[in-house]
């Protein structure tokens, strides 16, 4: 079955610095990967999706991720953090034809200034 | 247009209690999951709806159900709650079943 491992439970990176998180699929390519965000008490915001029309995605909030499938990854970047961008990031990958979710387990995200 | 919304935003509950989580999706979207987030972890899928029809469900207890109305608004309901069931219920719709998920805030469920 599909699932995804996120490298590093907290990230902290300085105000203006590149932002870098880490997420690994586990088998054969996903039809789709998702990387959500979620900022205190509130639910998931999609940041952006892979769906194999283009290796590189943008998202929204300058945010983007790069599929590889030689490195089985689809890491999150950022060139440049501000204040705003503290809060956790989720990458996700559906695990069935209807869509049901396996989540990493999360990156905090901390901008110190 | 309205997002995913879910009620109540807080709830307390005592171990033993039931509870009934509410969540109203997108307009016309068919498909809403729910899902548990412990603190500190990312979440896992409970269920899944589409067209009234249960489509997934994850490994949780029987204690666990839910269920889609002709609107396509849903319930969860929880009994015999245990401490470990305090978390963060999530629900997301989507149009169909394997396309994007769009989240609720979410309802935060204190059991003591």
């Amino acid at each position: 079955a599909q699932s995804v491992t996120q490298l590093g439970s907290h990230v902290s990176v300085s105000e203006g610095a590149l932002v870098l998180l880490r997420c690994n699929y586990s088998s054969s390519v996903p039809p789709y990967l998702f990387w959500y965000v979620q900022y205190p008490n509130q639910g998931l915001q999609l940041l952006l999706k892979y769906t194999s029309a283009a290796t590189l995605v943008k998202g929204i909030n300058g945010f983007e991720a790069e599929f590889k499938k030689s490195e089985t990854s689809f890491h999150l970047t950022k060139p440049s953090a501000h204040m705003s961008d503290a809060a956790e990031y989720f990458c996700a990958v559906p695990t069935d034809s209807w869509g049901k979710l396996q989540f990493g387990a999360g990156t905090q995200v901390v901008v110190t200034p | 247009d309205a997002g995913v919304t879910q009620s109540p935003t807080h709830l307390i509950k005592t171990r033993g209690q039931q509870v009934t989580l509410r969540c109203s999706p997108i307009s016309g979207h068919k498909s809403v999951s729910w899902y548990q987030q412990v603190l500190g972890q990312g979440p896992q899928f409970i269920f899944q709806y589409y067209e009234k029809e249960e489509r997934g469900r994850g490994n949780f207890p029987d204690r666990f159900s839910a269920r889609q109305f002709p609107n396509y608004s849903s319930e969860l309901n929880v009994n015999a709650l245990l401490l470990g069931d305090s978390a963060l219920y999530l629900c997301a719709s989507s149009l169909a079943g394997n396309t994007e998920a769009f989240f609720g805030q979410g309802t935060r469920l204190t059991v003591v």
